[in-house]
């Protein structure tokens, strides 16, 4: 396995377009994360899934963001009307779903907004 | 509610020096905890954890924490720094989610 990997690694767009991040987990892993994360700062909760279902998503998203994982496996990250706040590092992570393990990274999708 | 403090923001050592990054936590039960280290542009790795048991646990790289309950603390140590350690540290407990505090950023001087 070669671990959680996300597709774009790095994506420009200007405001106003909509963006779409892949996240790929560890095939096993029933868990899957998105945090989002801005320069000097810890990795901040977006939302996450257990399977398909999507158990938590962070007060602080706008409704401009949706996130699906449709059969519990690859989870897409959607982000529309973009705006330059939105620029950040955009990381997915997954875990088998038990309090007493870890979460695996993927590399990270870098947005800029301009 | 959840939530993990890294007081210091920088640290600067010099290559063989002893490190010590501070973590306290907060948390009602017995917590999860984790230490993670980020390289520029990159995705976290996992360095160490703490479950149960043994308060002081053994990671990668060389690096070791002590888990204190009195003082809800989870401090990250190494002995001896070298160069490629410099990169920033994240302490996370996990309840369902992951909770991250705002990091470490190691500098190393030759």
């Amino acid at each position: 396995d070669t671990g959680v990997s996300q597709d774009p690694r790095h994506k420009i767009t200007k405001r106003g377009q909509n963006v779409t991040f892949r996240c790929d987990p560890i095939s096993e892993h029933n868990r899957l994360y998105w945090y989002r994360q801005t320069l000097g700062q810890g990795p901040e909760f977006l939302t996450y899934f257990q399977n398909e279902a999507q158990l938590e998503k962070s007060r602080l998203l706008s409704d401009r963001f949706s996130a699906e994982r449709p059969k519990g496996s690859f989870s897409t990250l959607e982000i529309q009307r973009t705006e330059q706040g939105d620029s950040a590092m955009y990381l997915c992570a997954s875990s088998l779903g038990t309090l007493n393990t870890e979460a695996f990274f993927g590399q990270g999708t870098r947005l800029t907004v301009v | 509610a959840q939530s993990v403090t890294q007081p210091d923001i920088h640290i600067t050592v010099s290559e063989g020096a002893s490190l010590e990054l501070r973590c306290n936590y907060s948390y009602g039960a017995t917590p999860y905890l984790f230490w993670y280290v980020q390289s520029p542009g990159q995705g976290l790795q996992l360095l160490l954890k703490y479950f149960s048991g043994d308060t002081l646990v053994q990671g990668i790289k060389g690096f070791e924490a002590e888990f204190k309950r009195s003082q809800s603390s989870f401090n990250l140590r190494k002995p001896s720094v070298h160069w490629s350690d410099a990169a920033e540290y994240f302490c996370a407990v996990t309840f369902n989610k992951f909770y991250f505090g705002s990091g470490t950023k190691l500098n190393v001087k030759p």
